[in-house]
């Protein structure tokens, strides 16, 4: 398996322009998390799904962060409009449990928002 | 008060030496700790899990546990060179039943 894949690894783009960041996990794992890491705040959860499911969002910082997973081999995370505050590197992972402390993590998209 | 906390170094240990590397965390109801390894711009990786008092050792990474002071750690013995990564300590919050990651801290070893 080539583990998970995240797509694209750097994005730049510019403020209020909408931003979509893919992901398609390791097959057969039946949760999927989104992650975002800054130097200010660490590693933090926004949402993560089963079977497809959103199972908690509360970590989405705003309305203008959505995810969605219409099959159980892709997933989006939207960020429409995007701000110069989203700049961080957004993981995705998957896992074949809940809460995913043995998940694998994709490579990361870079994203810097100027 | 963050749910966990880590000091986030820099940490500089030279090579063969012990490195040591803390957490503590809020919540006295979490149970299940683990210690990621993150290299500079790759992902986290899972490397330990510890969910009951004490020590759980694993060749060269020791993680302890230590519920009635809310602390855990993770020792490197011999630490070489390619030990240098960042070191997310995360936990299983019980009141909010997801993973949560301290800020991670960076660990150097000199050789």
């Amino acid at each position: 398996d080539a583990g998970v894949i995240q797509s694209p690894r750097h994005e730049v783009t510019e403020m209020g322009q909408e931003v979509t960041l893919r992901c398609k996990p390791i097959s057969g794992h039946d949760y999927l998390f989104w992650y975002r890491q800054t130097m200010m705040r660490g590693l933090e959860l926004l949402i993560y799904f089963n079977n497809n499911v959103p199972i908690d969002d509360s970590g989405m910082p705003e309305d203008r962060f959505s995810a969605k997973m219409p099959n159980a081999s892709f997933s989006t995370l939207k960020i429409q409009p995007s701000e110069p505050r989203d700049s961080a590197v957004y993981f995705c992972a998957s896992s074949r449990r809940g809460t995913g402390p043995e998940a694998f993590f994709g490579q990361g998209t870079r994203l810097t928002v100027v | 008060q963050k749910e966990v906390e880590q000091n986030s170094g820099p940490l500089s240990v030279p090579e063969g030496a012990i490195a040591s590397l803390n957490c503590t965390y809020s919540d006295r109801g979490s149970q299940s700790f683990f210690w990621y390894r993150q290299y500079s711009g790759k992902s986290p990786e899972l490397i330990m899990s510890i969910y009951s008092n004490g020590d759980k050792e694993d060749g060269r990474f020791t993680a302890q546990l230590n519920k009635a002071s809310q602390y855990v750690s993770l020792l490197i013995r011999d630490s070489q060179p390619s030990d240098s990564a960042t070191y997310l300590c995360a936990g299983i919050i019980q009141g909010a039943q997801k993973l949560v990651f301290g800020q991670g801290t960076r660990l150097t070893i000199n050789p």
